[in-house]
């Protein structure tokens, strides 16, 4: 069974820094999609960025990127010039054809 | 693209009583959904896959008869909470599979219900 982790509970980083949610998973797999999901207060799920094993590049949208070591099974999440409005809850999922993996969460405040 | 519904987004029944949720794909057709059930502070945990057509399969830990799961349509899923009690008051999210090639491997989430049981 795959499993993910996100080890930091909650992180804290300072409007317009950068800050980096950790995330590992375990798999046997080897086609499968990884994902970041921001739930803000509203609890609505938001997907922030997404990437296939199969791809080298790491993804990026807009301010948000991922470093994906596939060897090390590892795929955190980087957040430049952070804002206000990326307080929430962050968590990380694991894809083998459509069924989800979430890790536990990490909760980012954002400091004025 | 991609939307999912989810009504209500909160209510408040009585103990004893059955509430009935139900999970809408707006804009695709859903052959596969997901039940979540969310606890404050917690990761979301699933419940069941509901496959259009066929039975639910249920996550190992939940009840089949207290969470009735029916996806009549391929843009419908409902759950009906049956015989409510006080501890099924949580959040619950439904989320629809995309249907082919590549998008097979993502969800796209509804709102969420807020399900309180007094």
């Amino acid at each position: 069974a795959q499993t993910v982790t996100q080890s930091q509970p909650e992180m804290s980083v300072q409007e317009a820094e950068t800050v980096t949610l950790s995330c590992t998973y375990d798999t046997s797999e080897s086609d499968y999609y990884l994902f970041w999901y921001k739930q803000p207060p509203s609890r609505q799920m938001i997907l922030v960025i997404r990437q296939e094993a199969y791809k080298q590049q790491n993804a990026t949208e807009n301010r948000f990127s991922v470093n994906f070591q596939k060897a090390a099974k590892s795929f955190s999440l980087k957040i430049s010039d952070s804002q206000l409005g990326d307080a929430a809850m962050y968590f990380c999922a694991y894809s083998g054809r459509g069924m989800l993996t979430f890790g536990g969460g990490t909760r980012l405040m954002v400091k004025p | 693209g991609a939307v999912v519904s989810q009504h209500p987004s909160w209510v408040i029944c009585k103990s004893g009583t059955s509430v009935k949720i139900e999970c809408r794909s707006l804009d695709f057709q859903a052959t596969t959904m997901f039940w979540y059930r969310q606890f404050p502070k917690q990761s979301l945990m699933l419940m069941a896959t509901s496959n259009e057509g066929s039975k639910a399969t249920y996550e190992q830990g939940v009840e089949k008869d207290k969470f009735l799961i029916n996806h009549a349509s391929l843009t419908l899923s409902t759950l009906t909470v049956t015989s409510a009690h006080p501890e099924d008051s949580s959040f619950y999210i439904c989320s629809a599979r995309g249907a082919s090639g590549e998008k097979i491997y993502e969800q796209y989430f509804g709102p969420g219900t807020r399900l309180t049981v007094t």
